[in-house]
């Protein structure tokens, strides 16, 4: 069985300043590990993935994620906010010999000027 | 290169109906999973079709059922609906079936509304 647990449901940041979004997993098998974006009435997009290769992953946008196995996380973070940012964002886990997808209940981050 | 495409857009049904959901795959994609997202919460997994066949699925009853055709397009359908049933649905398609690290592409989703 796996789990995605999406520490904080909102995360406020000032524009220029830097974005952490939590997200801890737990899976029975090694996992793939993605981040999603989904902005207001737009369908998800892939920020980034983690499939065993690097453990520090680097998305679009600007986006990274550092895959840590001894603290079961995944968080998502950028150096810099923008306002176009502001959007709804779940960590997703996918153990590698199963196929289930489990979702985080997501994190949304609001940018402000 | 058209991404994942989904039919209808918004659908009302009321309670006891059933209904039919559509999506065509990504080209060069032969996979595809529906999920079902309630208003402020995550998408959860229904299942995933790959092959013609349901390989995986999440917890829902068997009044969720679905399709796969040959050229990879999938339908969702869900019989004797009930008001809990209104959701976005997502369509996600990706490559090589449930056994691989693939990325998942999304549809826009199919707003349903049972009254």
């Amino acid at each position: 069985a796996q789990s995605v647990t999406q520490l904080d449901s909102h995360v406020s940041v000032s524009e220029g300043t830097p974005v952490l979004l939590r997200c801890n997993y737990s899976s029975s098998y090694s996992p793939s590990l993605f981040w999603y974006v989904q902005h207001p009435n737009k369908g998800l997009q892939l920020l980034l993935k983690y499939t065993s290769a690097a453990t520090l992953v680097k998305g679009i946008n600007g986006f990274e994620a550092e895959f840590k196995k001894s603290e079961t996380s995944f968080h998502l973070t950028k150096p810099s906010a923008h306002m176009s940012d502001a959007a709804e964002y779940f960590c997703v886990v996918i153990p590698r010999d199963a196929g289930k997808s489990t979702f985080g209940d997501g994190t949304t981050l609001t940018v402000k000027p | 290169d058209a991404g994942v495409t989904q039919s209808p857009t918004h659908l009302i049904k009321t309670r006891g109906q059933q209904v039919t959901l559509r999506c065509s795959p990504k080209s060069g994609h032969d996979t595809v999973s529906w999920y079902q997202q309630a208003l402020g919460q995550g998408p959860q997994f229904i299942f995933q079709y790959y092959e013609e066949e349901e390989r995986q699925r999440g917890n829902f009853p068997d009044r969720f059922s679905g399709h796969q055709f040959p050229n990879y397009s999938s339908e969702l359908n869900v019989n004797a609906l009930l008001l809990g049933d209104s959701a976005l649905y997502l369509c996600a398609s990706s490559r090589g079936g449930p056994l691989t690290s693939y990325e998942q592409y999304f549809g826009p989703g199919t707003r349903l509304t049972v009254t």
